[in-house]
């Protein structure tokens, strides 16, 4: 079975940096892109960037307030989230999703999100 | 790029039939055959439902169905049950760095 599993809660003040991860497990990580998604508290789905474990290609969304980055790590088949300087309006839920690409395009399965609250 | 543009809300009664549309424009919707669908119940992470268009993966009900016509996506549910309520999400390819872009979500109220 594949299973996205996430970082837990944080809690963070404005400025701060943090990374929270999503482990994965069930499938060949290397040759699967993961996919990091925001939503805002009450709204909807944003896609924030892709990583390519094999290699560490990455590929960013415009999106506002996008100031962070995504890697991974082939030897714990774990990707990772972070920002150097986070602010108020960072305050979401962060999920991961593995996608499926090629002659086709989906994200399944997706990690449980992790909670990010940024305040002072 | 722009959101997807899907109603905020429909609504209707166990039993009977509801369709979501997702219009798009011929740059994502209408120029791939990939629109996907993502059921997220309250309280949980998102769930694929409905791929490339019109396929169900294993285990979703065959309640869920998909279609697409020009720049405009559709997810018809059947059978409506009270476990079908939620947020539902379509969800498109942009043609470029392997991107895609939601909808805005339609929340589905079964009375």
């Amino acid at each position: 079975e594949v299973q996205l599993v996430q970082s837990g809660p944080e809690m963070r003040k404005p400025g701060d940096s943090l990374k929270i991860f999503c482990k994965t497990s069930g499938y060949y990580f290397p040759t699967s892109w993961i996919v990091w998604l925001r939503q805002k508290p009450g709204k909807g789905l944003e896609w924030m960037a892709n990583v390519y474990p094999a290699d560490s290609d990455t590929r960013y969304n415009t999106i506002e307030g996008g100031q962070f980055t995504v890697s991974a790590d082939k030897s714990t088949d774990t990707a990772f989230l972070q920002w150097d300087r986070l602010a108020a309006s960072d305050s979401a839920t962060y999920y991961c999703a593995r996608l499926g690409s090629g002659t086709t395009f989906w994200l399944d399965p997706w990690g449980q999100g992790t909670p990010v609250t940024v305040s002072s | 790029q722009s959101v997807l543009t899907q109603p905020a809300s429909v609504s209707g009664s166990p039993g009977q039939s509801i369709t979501i549309s997702c219009t798009g424009t011929n740059s994502d919707v209408g120029a791939y055959p990939y629109v996907s669908w993502y059921q997220q119940l309250p309280d949980t992470a998102p769930k694929l439902i409905i791929y490339d268009v019109s396929r169900r993966p294993s285990g979703v009900s065959s309640r869920f169905s998909g279609s697409k016509s020009g720049n405009t996506a559709s997810l018809t549910v059947s059978g409506l049950q009270s476990e079908d309520e939620g947020h539902y999400y379509c969800m498109s390819y942009i043609g470029y760095n392997l991107l895609g872009v939601f909808g805005g979500g339609t929340r589905l109220t079964v009375l």
